[in-house]
């Protein structure tokens, strides 16, 4: 079973500033098969990202993943006041299927 | 624009089962396989498993089969997902997700806005 770490638990950082975000894989993630989710306090997950590196529908450019086999990253380049969030990576390439990162918490410093 | 719309919070008593729906719009309901997630309060997510719209074909993660049943009616576009013989580690917020590849490995494009499903005696 893969199991993805996410770190740092906790990020603090001011907007404007670039927030750098890593998954890291106990194995390798097939095809690069990695998403990344932003969450809100009492909202759904958001997707960002898929397949490791393609912005999903409507993100803004300033979101960009990178990253295969066991290390991935997300990063924000300037960050603005509403992505303060918790993001979450998941990989969809080996089972069990669909199995989640425990989350950053993205905080304003 | 694409909507998944929940039906609202259930509160359960240890033993109960609990019936939660997922009323989709704006796309072709039978096109797209819909999951279902969960998270517990103040934790991270989890899988539990999807539906065919189409077929009504199912796959369940192994930590819920015998316990989850996941049906549809196509007639209303409605997913539905039914937890039995509930515990307390059951209480969390449950969302349906959309997924836009076939396969039961895959991500998500769209969530409902999700359940809480509170059990307590």
């Amino acid at each position: 079973e893969i199991v993805l770490t996410q770190s740092p638990g906790t990020l603090s950082l001011s907007p404007g500033e670039r927030a750098t975000l890593s998954c890291r894989a106990s194995q390798s993630v097939s095809s690069s098969y990695l998403a990344w989710y932003q969450q809100k306090p009492g909202q759904a997950p958001r997707l960002l990202i898929y397949g490791a590196s393609s912005r999903a529908t409507g993100i803004p450019d300033r979101f960009s993943g990178s990253g295969s086999g066991t290390d991935f990253t997300l990063t924000i380049s300037r960050l603005e006041p509403e992505d303060f969030a918790v993001y979450y990576c998941q990989q969809y390439g080996s089972s069990p299927p669909n199995t989640f990162g425990q989350g950053t918490r993205l905080e304003i410093k | 624009q694409v909507q998944l719309v929940q039906s609202g919070a259930e509160v359960k008593k240890p033993g109960a089962s609990v019936k939660v729906s997922c009323k989709a719009s704006g796309y072709t309901f039978t096109g797209y396989y819909m999951h279902w997630v969960r998270q517990a309060p103040g934790q991270g997510l989890e899988w539990m498993g999807r539906i065919n719209p189409n077929s009504g074909g199912t796959n369940y993660a192994q930590k819920f089969q015998g316990r989850v049943t996941m049906t549809r009616d196509t007639s209303i576009s409605t997913a539905y997902m039914e937890l039995s013989r509930l515990r307390s580690d059951d209480t969390a917020v449950y969302y349906c997700a959309r997924a836009p590849t076939t396969t039961v490995t895959t991500f998500f494009d769209y969530w409902g806005q999700g359940t809480l499903v509170t059990v307590s005696s």
